[in-house]
């Protein structure tokens, strides 16, 4: 299995702020990594795809980068509602494998 | 408008047999692959299996192989998952998820996911 690193585990952030998490891949998966977003309680939201297409109706706020390895996703002034946990995900090779999630807390 | 609507709870005891279910509406049930993701409370998403309706060809993971089986009715519209002998390590969440094939072997992210079902295995 491709496994999915993500970090950090967690980070503390102010609304407004820009917050970035990374994913590392252990193998080659070209662009084939997407992001979601899961609150407490709810299924995981999907928010970029291929890398860096944002999926219809997520707010333009959140951005994807990367590929072959490293995956990055960033959220530009962080909004109330941004406050989650995020999953890294790559398609490449099945089994399809999810990165071990970063909570973004409220500082 | 795309639903995946899944079965309620359930709270079994170790060795019983369990089959949750998955009924899609909204696009064509043999046109998508369904995909079966155990969330472990508080932890990590974990793809189980993933089931093309269209010919109902099943691949699992190597840690879920010969531990669940995954099915669908193309009839109802509805995907199933399937344990014969439940342990206490299957205590878990479950979503199923709507997924598509690119090209022979790459694959979307799932884009639509149902509510999931709590499962609860305890003597």
């Amino acid at each position: 299995d491709i496994q999915m690193t993500q970090s950090p585990s967690s980070v503390s952030a102010s609304v407004g702020d820009r917050v970035t998490i990374t994913c590392r891949a252990s193998q080659d998966i070209s662009n084939w990594s997407a992001w979601f977003q899961q609150k407490a309680g709810k299924a995981p939201k999907l928010l970029i795809y291929a890398a860096s297409s944002l999926e219809s109706g997520i707010p333009s706020r959140f951005s994807g980068n990367g590929s072959g390895t490293e995956f990055t996703l960033t959220i530009n002034s962080l909004q109330p509602e941004d406050f989650a946990t995020y999953y890294c995900q790559q398609g490449n090779t099945f089994p399809l494998t999810f990165g071990g999630g970063t909570k973004v807390e409220i500082k | 408008e795309v639903h995946l609507v899944q079965s309620g709870a359930e709270v079994k005891k170790p060795g019983e047999s369990l089959k949750i279910s998955c009924k899609v509406s909204g696009y064509t049930f043999t046109t998508y692959s369904i995909a079966w993701v155990r969330q472990i409370p508080g932890k990590g998403l974990e793809c189980l299996g993933i089931i093309y309706p269209g010919d109902s060809e099943a691949r699992y993971s190597p840690s879920s192989q010969g531990q669940v089986t995954i099915s669908a009715d193309t009839s109802s519209s509805t995907a199933f998952l399937h344990w014969s002998s439940l342990k206490a390590s299957d205590t878990a969440l479950y979503y199923c998820a709507r997924v598509a094939l690119r090209g022979s072997s790459s694959w979307f992210p799932p884009d639509y996911w149902g509510q999931g079902t709590l499962v609860t295995v305890s003597s």
